[in-house]
C-alpha cells in the first residue's frame, strides 16, 4: 500500500494558462475525491467519484474545472484560463466506500500558484 | 447546510499540559465526525472518528465524545508532547456521498 499520491506536487503558472494535475489512489478504492483548501482554512469539498462515475460536484467547481476519471483508477483534474483566485492546495483522497464512516486517505496535494 | 465550527488558533501550550480544542457542527440527521491531523509537510491524516452519539473515538492519547445534545466533539489530550504540534481538523460526512465538511483547523504548538 503506497497510499495516495498526487503529481506535480507544485505548480505554477501564469494567468490564463491550463493546469492539469493527477491523482493516484489507493489500488482497491473505489472512491476518490477532490478537494480545495486555501491558506488558514479547512479543505473545501469540489466532486467525487465512484469507481469511473462522478456522482457530485460542488458549486465552487465552475466551468473552467473539469475532473475525470477515465477507468476508475487514477482520476485528473484541469483548470482552464486559471485565474489568481485559483492559487490553492488541491487535495485527492480516496476511500473504500463502504458508509459513513469511511475513512478518507489523503495525497500531499498539489500547491497551485497562479501569477 | 452543514457546518463545523472549531475554536480559533492559534493555541500554544507546555509540554505536559492538558489539551481540549473545541468542535461543534450543524447538521442533519445523524452524520459521522472526525478529526484530522496535519503534521508539518505532511498530507492529512485521520486521528480519529465517531460514527453515532455517545461514541468516543481515540488514537494516539487523543479522545473525542459524540454528543448529539450539544452537537460537540471537542477533542481532548490529558498530556501533549512537543511531537503534537500540527493543525487540527475537525470534519462530518454523510451517509451516501460521504464528502467531508471540515472545519476551519485550529495550529496547536506546544513548547517543551
Amino acid at each position: 500500500d503506497t497510499g495516495v499520491s498526487q503529481d506535480p506536487r507544485h505548480k505554477i503558472t501564469k494567468r490564463g494558462q491550463n493546469v492539469t494535475f493527477r491523482c493516484d489512489p489507493i489500488s482497491e478504492h473505489n472512491r476518490l475525491y477532490w478537494y480545495r483548501q486555501t491558506l488558514g482554512q479547512g479543505p473545501e469539498f469540489l466532486t467525487y467519484f465512484q469507481n469511473e462515475a462522478q456522482l457530485e460536484k460542488s458549486r465552487l467547481l465552475s466551468d473552467r474545472f473539469s475532473a475525470e476519471r477515465p477507468k476508475g483508477s487514477f482520476s485528473t483534474l484541469e483548470i482552464q484560463r486559471t485565474e489568481q483566485g485559483d492559487s490553492a492546495m488541491y487535495l485527492c483522497a480516496s476511500s473504500l466506500g463502504g458508509g459513513a464512516s469511511d475513512t478518507q486517505y489523503f495525497g500531499p496535494g498539489t500547491r497551485l500558484t497562479v501569477l | 447546510g452543514d457546518s463545523v465550527t472549531q475554536m480559533e488558533g492559534p493555541v500554544t501550550l507546555s509540554e505536559e499540559a492538558f489539551l481540549t480544542i473545541n468542535c461543534t457542527y450543524t447538521a442533519t440527521g445523524y452524520p459521522s465526525l472526525f478529526w484530522y491531523v496535519q503534521y508539518p509537510g505532511e498530507g492529512l491524516q485521520l486521528l480519529l472518528k465517531a460514527t453515532k452519539a455517545d461514541d468516543k473515538g481515540s488514537n494516539k492519547g487523543f479522545e473525542a465524545t459524540y454528543r448529539k445534545e450539544t452537537t460537540s466533539f471537542h477533542l481532548e489530550k490529558g498530556s501533549v508532547q512537543v511531537s503534537d504540534s500540527a493543525v487540527y481538523f475537525c470534519a462530518l460526512s454523510h451517509q451516501g456521498a460521504q464528502k467531508l465538511v471540515f472545519g476551519q483547523g485550529t495550529r496547536l504548538t506546544i513548547n517543551p
